[in-house]
């Protein structure tokens, strides 16, 4: 069974440009998850989806930061515009039904964002 | 609010040796608790959970840990690690109740030494 999928794994742009990010979760998992992890710290959550409902997206930076799951299944996080301070790695993660915690969540290999 | 303190950045550790990571958190409720492992330029990898039940978890790759209520901590050890498990460790907690939501430690960084 594949895991879970993002692309790309590296990224490198100015700042002020656009970036896009892509994950295809676990088949089967509509719990899906975007993290951002700095150097040296753990992941923090930015937005969790139910399917296609965006269901805690409080630490999300809207001004910049979107995501969206049309159809459930894959998903595309963006940073319009870029800054300085986003460089870093981007995890996402999916899951069984979050309303039972404990399920195990399981994580791509992240995109490492840098912005020079 | 809940938080999770990895107080150890590193541990050196020669191989065959034993090690213990320590995990402590904060919680005015009742958490489930996780230990995670990120490879190099990979994502984490789940270890063990504590949910409910015996406090000594034991998960794969031969690490177990223990849930301690009154110390609030749950710390991870290995009898005799190997090259291999030079990783980043990760810390989590979630609470009951909630949905899933994941709070991390800032990982400790077990380095084996031959």
């Amino acid at each position: 069974e594949a895991g879970v999928v993002q692309s790309p794994r590296y990224k490198i742009i100015e700042k002020k440009q656009p970036v896009a990010f892509w994950c295809n979760p676990i088949s089967g998992h509509n719990t899906l998850y975007w993290y951002l992890q700095n150097l040296g710290q753990g992941p923090e959550l930015l937005i969790r989806y139910e399917n296609e409902e965006a269901v805690d997206d409080s630490q999300l930076p809207k001004d910049r930061f979107s995501a969206e799951r049309l159809k459930g299944v894959d998903s595309t996080l963006k940073i319009q515009p870029a800054e300085l301070g986003d460089s870093a790695v981007y995890l996402c993660a999916s899951s069984l039904v979050a309303q039972s915690p404990g399920n195990e969540q399981f994580f791509g290999p992240g995109t490492r964002l840098t912005v020079l | 609010a809940q938080s999770v303190t990895q107080l150890d950045s590193q541990v050196p550790v020669f191989e065959e040796a034993p090690v213990e990571l320590r995990c402590n958190y904060s919680s005015s409720v009742s958490v489930y608790l996780f230990w995670y492992v990120q490879y190099p330029n990979q994502g984490l990898q789940l270890l063990l959970k504590y949910l409910s039940g015996s406090t000594l978890v034991k998960g794969i790759n031969g690490f177990e840990a223990e849930f301690n209520k009154s110390q609030t901590s749950f710390h991870l050890r290995k009898p005799s690690v190997h090259i291999s498990d030079t990783a980043e460790y990760f810390c989590a907690v979630s609470v009951l109740g909630a949905t899933n939501k994941l709070i991390f430690g800032t990982g400790t960084l077990l380095a084996v030494q031959p």
